[in-house]
């Protein structure tokens, strides 16, 4: 089955500088990658997506970039601001999110103000 | 658009007593609908596949005596926790798939912490 890694496990930003975090998969067939933020005790929102077929995508201070060969994908966040401090998972699925999500291990994201 | 509830958000119940979890999908049809468990600073950890109309699909090592899933509608899915016991306090998620074509995104419920004593 599906594994996806998540790097790093925590990561503290600057408020206004950016942050990486990278994801790994092991299924050549995934071909549906969304990246999911999650607030303490609450529900994991969608924040951005992507498919196999581009290899990159953005909205606003977020962007998400997909490298199949390497079967890679990573999420960048610029100009942090401090509600961006929050575990951010991604996830991989085949058939276009048709069918379950493999979810990373997440990252826990500090922006210090 | 594409909100999903969950009922209760929060309940607390004896060792051995059964608890239901209801998810429901407001204002879309979701012919599948997922089921995670999370432990405090984990991950999501899929433990069922619902599909409306038909058996549920579990993953490797969740017991489905223990965890029950009913998928009797397209709006609404039930986890049943029988014979709970305190290793099965947990936070429970569920999220649930729009069923029209194109739409690749599951939207989460807003979950529920199950404690059992």
């Amino acid at each position: 089955g599906e594994n996806v890694e998540q790097h790093p496990s925590t990561l503290s930003v600057q408020e206004g500088d950016s942050a990486v975090i990278k994801c790994t998969y092991s299924d050549s067939a995934s071909n549906y990658f969304p990246w999911y933020k999650q607030e303490l005790g609450k529900r994991p929102q969608l924040i951005i997506d992507i498919r196999s077929n581009v290899g990159e995508k953005k909205d606003q201070r977020i962007a998400v970039t997909l490298n199949k060969t390497a079967k890679h994908f990573s999420l960048h966040i610029t100009e942090t601001q401090p509600e961006d401090s929050a575990v951010y998972f991604c996830a991989a699925s085949i058939n276009f999110g048709n069918e379950k999500l493999t979810f990373g291990t997440g990252t826990r994201l500090t922006i210090i103000p | 658009g594409a909100v999903v509830s969950q009922h209760p958000s929060r309940v607390i119940c004896k060792s051995g007593t059964s608890v239901k979890i209801e998810c429901r999908s407001l204002d879309f049809q979701a012919t599948t609908m997922f089921w995670y468990r999370q432990f405090p600073k984990k991950s999501l950890m899929l433990m069922a596949t619902s599909n409306e109309g038909s058996k549920a699909t579990y993953e490797q090592g969740v017991e489905k005596d223990k965890f029950l899933i009913n998928h009797a509608s397209l709006t609404l899915s039930t986890l049943t926790v029988t014979s709970a016991h305190p290793e099965d306090s947990s936070f429970y998620i569920c999220s649930a798939r729009p069923g029209t074509s194109g739409r690749d995104t599951q939207y989460f419920g807003p979950g529920t912490r199950l404690t059992v004593l």
